[in-house]
């Protein structure tokens, strides 16, 4: 079965916690992407990847850090910096092929909520 | 500014008839636009792109067009099912944009037996 999954489902952090959320995807894709989506609003893109241990910050990085050691994983950690962390966070994947035309495919997604 | 909208207001239609979602930008020279469906708890699913030199795209029961002179798509569901219920989303893939997609909020459909 292709796709991409995510873990956990739920997650509770703490204050002053770093969290991690795990991204997996077996669809041989170049590039992946962590979203963050807060009701009334579109998906922001936290960071994106186009190739292993290579990544870019996008709109909202601060708070967040990532890593892309291997082509099937994109781990994102939820630092204690963000300070208004609550929210559905969304990973996906796509080829990575130049000039655009990028469907992407998305995970489940985690629901991170601050205790 | 660039900004991207799409309907906040959820939409109700009657089962059997067409329904149709708006999306509209401005100040981006979009290359591509995609639609999205997102059921709740759930991440998106595609479900049509259109490019910039295409005017309607079709797929089953599912239209797209794509006007860049009004800066706008529309999304039609022909002959909606309850099942249809769910979050739509637009999303624009613009020449520079380094494989990120700008995504509208969606706007919630609802299909009443």
């Amino acid at each position: 079965d292709g796709g991409i999954t995510q873990s956990p489902k739920y997650l509770f952090r703490k204050e002053g916690q770093n969290v991690t959320l795990s991204c997996e995807q077996n669809l041989n894709h170049d590039a992946m992407y962590w979203y963050r989506q807060d009701p009334g609003q579109g998906l922001r893109l936290i960071y994106y990847s186009q190739i292993v241990n290579d990544f870019q910050k996008g709109d909202i990085a601060e708070g967040y850090s990532v890593s892309r050691e291997k082509k099937e994983s994109f781990p994102l950690t939820v630092t204690s910096a963000q300070k208004n962390p609550t929210a559905f966070y969304l990973c996906a994947s796509s080829r990575g092929l130049a000039g655009g035309q990028e469907t992407q495919y998305f995970g489940p997604g985690t629901r991170l909520l601050v205790l | 500014s660039q900004k991207i909208e799409q309907n906040s207001e959820a939409l109700n239609i009657q089962e059997g008839k067409t329904a149709t979602l708006t999306c509209n930008y401005t100040n981006y020279s979009p290359a591509y636009l995609q639609w999205y469906r997102q059921d709740p708890g759930r991440g998106p699913v595609f479900l049509l792109l259109i490019r910039e030199n295409e005017k309607e795209k079709r797929k089953e029961r599912l239209k797209v067009t794509f006007d860049t002179t009004l800066k706008q798509s529309l999304f039609h569901i022909t002959a909606s099912q309850p099942a249809d219920s769910a979050t739509y989303l637009c999303a624009l893939d613009t020449e520079d944009s380094n494989y990120q997609l700008i995504w509208g909020a969606g706007t919630k459909l609802i299909i009443k037996p």
